[in-house]
């Protein structure tokens, strides 16, 4: 079945560790995002990416990296510069076929939730 | 002015019951408007697509843009126990990634 799949479901991380959230999708979508999901406030996008090993900053990316090596994967760490990490971590991808321009129908795995412990 | 703006809610209505659900925006090179659905620690899953101003029906969901007043609406007929979830509007202008609203959580109680 197609589709994108995140891991792990659940994540704990201590003070001042980094972590990385894995993000894999098998739709062949050009584009991929990862948002987060803090209760109260809606998805609020961390990074996105249009092309393979091009990614840009969205409205909250301090204290988050991300690489995009293969069409499919979109990894997200989380570093301990990120001084409020506890949330709900969605990661999305949609089709792009036109350069510059994302196939607005974004598609979304089923999160990561992350607590600091 | 925050771009999109919807009622959180909580939104309670009875079984059988239509339900409107709305977000506001303000940039007006906003042209792609999308419902998603999301139980409870689940990802969310889209609703309903729709380009411009005018209806989409599908089953029960129906979505309306008003582009000259910036307004979006999801009406949900015969509501369900099963619509039980937070409803998100995502609006976008084609080359932006999606920006959503903050989500309204509906209880459908039978």
């Amino acid at each position: 079945d197609g589709g994108i799949t995140q891991s792990p479901k659940y994540l704990f991380r201590k003070e001042g560790q980094n972590v990385t959230l894995s993000c894999e999708q098998n739709l062949n979508h050009d584009a991929m995002y990862w948002y987060r999901q803090d209760p109260g406030q809606g998805l609020r996008l961390i990074y996105y990416s249009q092309i393979v090993n091009d990614f840009q900053k969205g409205d909250i990316a301090e204290g988050y990296s991300v690489s995009r090596e293969k069409k499919e994967s979109f990894p997200l760490t989380v570093t301990s510069a990120q001084k409020n990490p506890t949330a709900f971590y969605l990661c999305a991808s949609s089709k792009a076929p036109i350069q510059g321009y994302m196939n607005t129908e974004a598609f979304f795995g089923q999160g990561t939730r992350l607590t600091v412990v | 002015q925050k771009e999109v703006e919807q009622d959180p809610g909580p939104l309670s209505v009875p079984e059988g019951a239509i339900v409107s659900l709305n977000c506001t925006y303000s940039n007006s090179a906003f042209q792609y408007f999308m419902w998603y659905r999301q139980y409870s620690r689940k990802g969310p899953e889209l609703l309903m697509y729709t380009y411009s101003s005018g209806n989409k029906e599908d089953g029960r969901f129906t979505a309306q843009v008003d582009k000259s007043s910036k307004y979006i609406s999801l009406f949900i007929r015969d509501s369900q126990p099963s619509d039980s979830a937070t409803y998100l509007c995502a609006i976008s202008s084609g080359n932006t990634p999606l920006v959503f609203g903050k989500g309204t959580r509906l209880s459908v109680i039978a």
